[in-house]
Order: C-alpha cells, then structure tokens, then sequence
C-alpha cells in the first residue's frame, strides 16, 4: 500500500513567492493533517481536515497561510507571499481515526525561502 | 497549553548498550505516543499508551506510562546502529490537538 504522499521534496523559493505543497492521504483515512517541524520551534500542528472539512486552523502561523482539501485523495498547504522565516520541513500526516495516536507520516516537503 | 519536555535532548551511546529516554507533561496525559524520525525522513508511529501503569513493546523498545500519567519513558535494550535517530513523544491535549516534545536524538556508536 501507497504511504502518504507529498511534493515537492525540496523546493527553494525567493522570498515574496507563492509556495505550493501538495499531500496524498492514504485511502480510507479520514483525518489530514498539516504539521511544520523546524529547530527552533520543533514540530507544530498546523490544520488538520476531517472527511475533507478543516476543523482546527490555529497552528497556522498568518493569513499568508492557506489550506484546501478539495477531496478525499488531496490537500494543499499554500504560502503567499512566502518569507524567509518560512523555511522549514512541512509535513502532511493522516489517519483513521484522531485519537488513536497513530498517524502515518509523509516524508516531508523541506521549503528553503530565499 | 500543555507542554512536553524530553529528556536528555541527545545521547549518544556505544552499541549494545540500554538507554532510556523520558518525556514529562506538564498536565495528565490522555494519550502518549511515540514516534522515531530519521533525519530526512518522515516519523514512523512506534507506540501509544493511555492508561496509568500501562506498558508496551515494539521489538527491543519498551515504553511505559506512569501511574499519575504525567510521564512516559522509552527504553531500548541492547542498542543497535538501527536505533539512532531521533524520538519524539506526542500527546493529545483535552483540547483535542496533538503536541510534541523536541525530540530525543539518539546516536549509537558501533
């Protein structure tokens, strides 16, 4: 079985660009989450979807933040205009259930901002 | 908002050896899990434990709740080269999110 699936794996960006990543979750899975891990910050819940219906969108960081989940099979996390202090690992997780703990992680997107 | 520290923040150990990695919260815990990341790589789900007492194992890594289920240890025997990255404790919130600690980066010398 197909894990979650994210691209880009890298991409680097100038600063003021628009960003787009992108996230497959695993069939059947419910639950999409948008998580960003940094060294300073650690990893942070971002937003997370339920049967694509986003439900908790505290973590994001600014109104240059958007998140979509247009149907079941994918998601977008979009940065515009994107900043330095975006730089990060930006990952997409997603699970059966919330509360059981176990989320099935994609590899991450790593965002280098220029 | 409740808060999970990890201790120690790194380690480094020589293979064969037994190691233990903490994570306290700074409320009761609802839910504790642990994750293993690789640098590069996603994390990859190792374990939950919910209730006070409760203990489990994946292969050579035991993880137990506290009674109080305010802390959480990882012990891993026998260390192997396998091991090495880096440990992340999480927990829902009664709020109904999830939080992590910073992670435990574990090195193991053959």
């Amino acid at each position: 079985d197909a894990g979650v699936i994210q691209s880009p794996r890298h991409e680097v960006t100038e600063m003021g660009q628009e960003v787009t990543l992108r996230c497959k979750p695993i069939s059947g899975h419910d639950y999409l989450f948008w998580y960003r891990q940094t060294m300073m910050r650690g990893l942070e819940l971002l937003i997370y979807f339920n049967n694509n219906v986003p439900i908790d969108d505290s973590g994001m960081p600014e109104d240059r933040f958007s998140a979509k989940m247009p149907n079941a099979s994918f998601s977008t996390l979009k940065i515009q205009p994107s900043e330095p202090r975006d730089s990060a690992v930006y990952f997409c997780a997603s699970s059966p259930f919330w509360d059981t703990g176990e989320l099935f992680f994609g590899e991450g997107s790593r965002l280098t901002v220029l | 908002s409740q808060e999970l520290e990890q201790s120690p923040q790194s380690l480094i150990v020589q293979e064969g050896k037994n190691l233990t990695i903490n994570c306290t919260s700074s409320k009761t815990l609802y839910g504790l899990y642990w994750y293993k990341q690789k640098y590069g790589e996603g994390l990859i789900f190792l374990m939950m434990l919910q209730k006070g007492g409760e203990e489990k194992s994946h292969e050579k890594i035991t993880a137990k709740l506290d009674e109080k289920k305010q802390q959480s240890s990882l012990h891993i025997t026998a260390s192997q080269p396998s091991h090495a990255g880096i440990y992340l404790c999480g927990a829902n919130t009664n709020a109904g999110k999830s939080t992590f600690g910073d992670g435990t980066t574990l090195t193991v010398k053959p």
